[in-house]
């Protein structure tokens, strides 16, 4: 299958500073990338979707200008963290698709923590 | 209702059994269904990728999708240790969406 890659896979913060996650699709292009979280044994909670060069799409609940989404290429989509509180720690996970009826792939997930 | 229901489990077997998971879902407009495998700690990993009703074999893997009964399953024959994972499936329509279900914990005991 195609290859989604996140970095970095695990990062530890000081609350009140930014964190960026980076996901790349290695060999193909993505239209379109998720973002997404996931809490310990619950299933994945959609963040907001983002296609390449337009604005994301956040769910209902997600503060944009907390979690900043950039979709400037079509290989690389990145999630920044801003200002970061405990309450953030979570396992952070990106997909990505090719196109609107393909498949979505994974990245490895980043876990975060905020002390 | 949910839009996907999953059993999660979890589910124990010894080696070498027949697993069965499956899936129920409410949305007559999915059309896109997917099966994913996620070890703890890592992101999810595509199994199976199916369009409409039928059945897709891979391996030890065998995904089915039966349209008119909004219900599919995930078959994984001589099962092995090394599946002991959580296992996720997904669906989605022609949209930019993906629904998920809530993945159901698997054990294959040596």
């Amino acid at each position: 299958g195609a290859v989604v890659s996140q970095h970095p896979s695990w990062v530890i913060c000081k609350s009140g500073t930014s964190v960026k996650i980076e996901c790349r699709s290695l060999d193909f292009q993505a239209t379109t990338m998720f973002w997404y979280r996931q809490f310990p044994k619950q299933s994945l909670m959609l963040m907001a979707t983002s296609n390449e060069g337009s604005k994301a799409t956040y769910e209902q609940g997600v503060e944009k200008d907390k979690f900043l989404i950039n979709h400037a290429s079509l290989t690389l989509s990145t999630l920044t963290v801003t200002s970061a509180h405990p309450e953030d720690s979570s396992f952070y996970i990106c997909s990505a698709r090719e196109g609107q009826d393909t498949e979505a792939f994974f990245g490895q997930g980043t876990r975060l923590t905020v002390v | 209702q949910k839009e996907v229901e999953q059993d999660p489990g979890p589910l124990s077997v010894p080696e070498g059994a027949i697993v069965s998971l499956n899936c129920t879902y409410s949305n007559s407009a999915f059309q896109y269904f997917m099966w994913y495998r996620q070890y703890s700690r890592k992101g999810p990993e595509l199994l199976m990728y199916t369009y409409s009703s039928g059945n897709k074999e891979d391996g030890r893997f065998t995904a089915q999708v039966d349209k008119s009964s909004k219900y599919i399953s995930l078959f994984i024959r001589d099962s092995q240790p090394s599946d002991s994972a959580t296992y996720l499936c997904a669906m989605s329509n022609t949209g930019n969406q993906f629904y998920f279900g809530t993945g159901t914990s698997l054990t294959v005991i040596p």
